[in-house]
């Protein structure tokens, strides 16, 4: 079982919400762990998003639309990226990474489409 | 603003090694960390392991453990990559990436360097 599940893609509309899930294996308590977001596009390396553990710890990366936001789902288990108010520029690869045991640990990807 | 410049793509036989740098222009490794990141074509990202420039302190994710050697040259501000062995497994493109603090985001990355390991 990989250390971080995210669906394998996601569709939704310009101007929509959509909510992307970075699920941790059992046995690793969300709670204890900064969640980092990636974009990457196609042929470009990827670009950092955000940061998310509570919201008194969470850092937006440089230049990064507030409409990109992090949350968490402690029930699930799951970290979250809200992508608000969709646009076609939106549509890439994310990732989700986590630091466990001294190494970086990424997520198994989520590939949105902006029908 | 710091920019990393990795070297060109490289094609190797299998059971080589390869070496691939990464320079930090226009400016230093200062107290950075500098991680290596992997991608095989249509897959998902791969950690590798890191290195500490000014400390010349490395660590490896297990699956490369004895494989890859992280090195730096705080001359010229140069992180290296060399993964020995090679498989067609490891056909990828390499990214190197600043951690500015350690353990947090990768905010800056290389452009990437695509090795193809084919007999």
């Amino acid at each position: 079982q990989a250390v971080l599940t995210q669906p394998s893609s996601l569709s939704a509309s310009p101007g929509a919400s959509a909510s992307l899930t970075c699920t941790l294996r059992s046995g690793i308590n969300v709670g204890t762990y900064r969640i980092y977001w990636y974009q990457q596009k196609p042929g470009s390396p990827p670009q950092y998003l955000l940061r998310y553990k509570s919201d008194s710890d969470k850092q937006q990366g440089s230049g990064v639309p507030s409409r990109f936001s992090g949350s968490k789902d402690a029930s699930a288990n799951a970290g979250i990226l809200l992508i608000s108010g969709l646009q076609s520029e939106d549509e890439a690869d994310y990732y989700c990474m986590i630091w466990h045991s001294s190494a970086s640990v990424f997520g198994t990807g989520t590939k949105v489409t902006v029908l | 603003q710091v920019q990393l410049v990795q070297s060109g793509a490289e094609v190797k036989k299998p059971g080589s090694s390869v070496k691939v740098s990464c320079k930090a222009s226009g400016g230093t490794f200062s107290s950075y960390t500098i991680s290596w990141v992997r991608q095989a074509p249509g897959q998902g990202l791969e950690w590798m392991g890191r290195i500490i420039p000014i400390l010349g302190i490395a660590n490896y994710a297990q699956k490369f453990q004895g494989r890859v050697t992280i090195t730096a040259d705080k001359s010229t501000s140069t992180a290296y990559m060399e993964l020995s062995s090679l498989r067609s497994e490891d056909t990828a493109v390499y990214y190197c990436a600043r951690e500015r603090v350690v353990s947090d985001a990768f905010d800056i990355w290389g452009q990437g360097t695509m090795v193809t390991v084919s007999s």
